[in-house]
């Protein structure tokens, strides 16, 4: 079957860094894709990964491992508008997403 | 400002009744995609459309139905709602079916009573 695991909820104080897993299987890869959704909102887009290796963009980055099933979401210099759910999707053979149930992350000051 | 928007915003539907939800995007995107989003769980796909006069059937398609006439438009319908449909339904698009970016609409949040 396919399956996306992250964890529930994460915690972290304002100006640290959080990292965020995500472990996935899927039939067929097409890429893994990161997303940020404030309550209320719709999630927006954060990043891409297809090859292995870390990708930076400002202050968050993303790294996958295509031989280990893993991503994980990195976050540096955390403000409070950062509090927000993180979905982590994984595309299929048949480029369809199969998503995460995603991470509530909590800054706190 | 160039996008997807969704309508209603929310809507509070009886048991039985039929419900449209509708969808725009004026992006010229070829793919557009219909998902739920229940607590506890990742997003659901439950159809979707390649190009305009194509559509395909997701994880979740049953008690859905949807069209694509043109380009812009991808309505969902509910043709007798029930409780376990409550949810909130996001709209998406992308340039492809393939490996490009899905952009999402603000949401509508349906109560089935």
């Amino acid at each position: 079957g396919q399956n996306i695991d992250q964890p529930t909820e994460m915690t972290a104080t304002e100006g640290a860094i959080v990292q965020i897993n995500c472990t996935y299987q899927t039939s067929g890869f097409n890429g893994l894709f990161w997303y940020q959704q404030h309550a209320g909102e719709a999630p927006t887009f954060l990043s891409y990964n297809v090859l292995d290796g870390l990708e930076e963009k400002g202050r968050f980055s993303s790294f996958l491992s295509r031989s280990k099933g893993y991503s994980y979401l990195l976050l540096k210099e955390l403000q409070m508008k950062d509090s927000a759910s993180y979905l982590c999707a994984s595309m299929d053979s048949n480029y369809q997403l199969i998503w995460g149930a995603g991470t509530k992350l909590i800054i706190k000051p | 400002i160039a996008g997807i928007t969704q309508a209603p915003t929310s809507q509070i539907l009886a048991a039985g009744r039929r419900m449209t939800l509708r969808c725009t995007q004026d992006m010229r995107h070829n793919a557009m995609y219909w998902y739920r989003q229940d607590l506890g769980l990742g997003l659901r796909l439950i159809h979707y459309s390649n190009t305009a006069g194509t559509t395909g059937k997701g994880e979740v398609p049953d008690g859905y139905s949807v069209s694509r006439a043109n380009t812009d438009d991808f309505p969902l319908t509910l043709a007798s709602a029930v409780p376990s449909q409550t949810s909130v339904y996001f709209c998406a698009s992308s340039e492809s079916d393939t490996t490009d970016t899905q952009y999402f609409g603000p949401g509508t949040r349906l109560t089935v009573l």
